[in-house]
Formats: structure tokens, sequence, C-alpha cells
């Protein structure tokens, strides 16, 4: 059984076209997040969700939408595409917890290529 | 805010030698503490992790992390490496008393050779 799963796991794309990924947790969290991995290795958070509700939106060009149906999902869609947009992509998830903070459970990943 | 530096990229090491990858943090507020591991072609899995207590903490698979507030350090350990532990491993750093915002450092590569 999956925990976290994306779709799709490779995705090749021209420049200025529009995609989306996909991400669903069966976990029951509460709380899902959109995290882009460099070609370095450097990861680094771009949104989070809690109970469907944006609560972390860095720096991020607004070409990127979150989009967050249910607790269960939270899509990524991207406008525009460009080169610099290759990477790949995870999403997270966890529940809230008081007191401290919680552990967040990683999707496969979604590696985007931008020709 | 919050910075990681692991200073080393790569380190290789032989099977059954120990190993100990670095990490440093900068932070104006107190902090939670994260070793992730990220095995080839999947997500990052958590392997430890500090919260508060006792600043030595433990994995199952025999990884081991020492919290020091003097030297803002979180190294990771491991006496004995096995050619499964060959893998990226992040560390990571949330403030404390809210938000769940995760920084990472720029990751190991820890390769295990025979």
């Amino acid at each position: 059984d999956t925990a976290v799963s994306q779709t799709p796991k490779y995705l090749v794309t021209q420049m200025g076209n529009d995609k989306s990924i996909k991400c669903e947790q069966n976990l029951g969290h509460d709380t899902m997040y959109w995290y882009k991995q460099d070609s370095k290795k450097f990861l680094k958070i771009m949104f989070s969700y809690n109970n469907k509700e944006l609560i972390i939106n860095e720096t991020v060009p607004n070409r990127f939408s979150p989009k967050s149906p249910d607790k269960a999902h939270l899509n990524l869609h991207i406008n525009s595409l460009e080169l610099g947009d290759s990477a790949v992509y995870f999403c997270a998830s966890s529940q809230r917890l008081a007191g401290g903070p919680d552990e967040q459970f990683f999707g496969p990943g979604t590696r985007l290529t931008v020709l | 805010a919050q910075s990681v530096t692991q200073l080393d990229s790569q380190v290789p090491v032989f099977e059954e030698a120990p190993v100990e990858l670095r990490c440093n943090y900068s932070s104006s507020v107190s902090v939670y503490l994260f070793w992730y591991v990220q095995y080839p072609n999947q997500g990052l899995q958590l392997l430890l992790k500090y919260l508060s207590g006792s600043t030595l903490v433990e994995s199952i698979n025999g990884f081991e992390a020492e919290f020091n507030k003097s030297q803002t350090s979180f190294h990771l350990r491991k006496p004995s490496v096995h050619i499964s532990d060959t893998a990226e491993y992040f560390c990571a750093v949330s403030r404390t008393g809210g938000g769940n915002k995760l920084t990472f450092g720029t990751g190991t590569q820890l390769k295990v050779e025979l």
C-alpha cells in the first residue's frame, strides 16, 4: 500500500507547455507539501496546505499553482514551463501534532524534464 | 531564518568501516533537527530526529546522531556500514514553536564499497 503517491513518475515536455502533477496520500494526514529538488540535489519547500488551506507559500513564480481539492490530494499545476523548471518534485504529507514537529512522509518524486 | 551546512558532498567508505556525515546549522531560535535518507530513485525517509532531551538519538538500523548545541552540529555516525547504506543523506532543521517548514542541507552522498 503506497502511503504517498505521485503521478506521473516521469514527465517530459516542451517549453511553454502547461502540465500538472498529482499527489495523493492515504495516511489520513491533514497537511501536505510540495518540494523541489534541483539537479544538485538541493531540496526546497514550495508550498504547504493544512486542511486544504495554504499555510506555506515560498518565493515561487506564480506560474506554479497548487490545488488541494480535499485533505488527501495536493496537485501542482505549472503554466508556461521553462527550462529551469526541470527538477524532481516531491510531495509529502504529515499529521499536525501539538507540541512538536510532524514527521513528513515523502512520495517517490516526479522527474520533470523541460526541453 | 535557519540554514544547514553539509560540508561533504560525497563520502566514500569501505564496507564495515565507520562513517561520520557532518551537519552544522545556523539559527537564531531553537530548532528541531532531522536526518533523512534518500535511496536511489526514491523519496526521502526520516532516519532519526532530535526534539529535546537526550542529545544522542539512534535509528533502528544502527545510525546515531548527537546534538551539540555549543558547536551547532548534528553529525550522523555509524560504526560499521553496509553496502545497503549507500544513499543520499540530508540533514534538516525546523524551528520549534510552530510551523513545519523543513530547511534542508545540500545532502551527502554516502557510497559504500566492497
